[in-house]
């Protein structure tokens, strides 16, 4: 059974820096197949795709945050984690990590199979 | 960049059947995702590629996809149904959502 779960503050100062951590269980962020992703929903609001990294270490943002963010993993604790810097209160969202899927044999069949419990981050000094 | 449109909300009654569109240009030539969120919950997958369901959902939810517009179908709606629901494409490397549809059931 695959698991992901969010770590990190809850509440982050105007300008500083958003750190967050999904940890996995049940597979492993090493493997190939699956893109590691972040998503977040601001409150009251829809699902914003804010980016996803591969197994090998590419990266792909969404253009409106892509100057500001920074997705990594670290393999050997099965984690990957979100920076997302210069925040505002418009950065005040649920984020949620989530597993990206392809089914194999097409080339843009993709969606997202498990997600995490999502957590809320405040940004206000 | 990709645009999905959705309806902001969709009524249905109990054991009737309720479509939710999805709509983006050539929609049909990609493939559609789509997902269910209840208040405070985590999104859960109902529908990938279009018409496949995952394992665990139930057979009254399905989906297709041609031309411009995807569609979610549910089939005896019932209250448990009622949730938000978002669509979702991959497109250029990326990935899109819809804005939402909430569901009521009524």
């Amino acid at each position: 059974q695959v698991q992901l779960q969010e770590s990190g503050p809850g509440l982050v100062k105007p300008s500083q820096t958003l750190s967050l951590t999904c940890t996995v269980s049940g597979a492993s962020v090493s493997s190939g197949g699956y893109y590691w992703s972040w998503i977040r929903q601001h409150p009251g609001k829809g699902l914003e795709w804010i980016g996803y990294m591969y197994y090998s270490g590419s990266t792909n943002y969404s253009p409106s945050l892509q100057s500001r963010l920074s997705i990594s993993v670290d393999t050997s604790k099965n984690q990957f984690s979100l920076k997302l810097s210069s925040v505002t209160a418009a950065d005040t969202a649920v984020y949620y990590c989530a597993r990206l899927s392809r089914v194999a044999g097409t080339e843009t069949s993709y969606y997202f199979d498990y997600w995490g419990q999502g957590t809320l981050v405040t940004v206000s000094s | 960049s990709y645009e999905l449109t959705q309806p902001p909300s969709v009524s249905v009654s109990p054991g009737q059947t309720a479509s939710i569109s999805c709509s983006g240009e050539k929609l049909g030539h990609k493939y559609a995702s789509w997902y269910q969120q209840k208040p405070g919950q985590s999104p859960v997958l109902v529908i990938y590629q279009d018409d496949k369901r995952p394992s665990g959902i139930p057979e009254r939810f399905s989906g297709s996809n041609s031309g411009n517009t995807a569609t979610l179908t549910i089939s005896g709606t019932q209250a448990m149904d009622e949730a938000d629901y978002y669509c979702q494409a991959w497109d250029s490397s990326t990935v899109v959502f819809g804005g939402g549809t909430k569901l009521t059931v009524l």
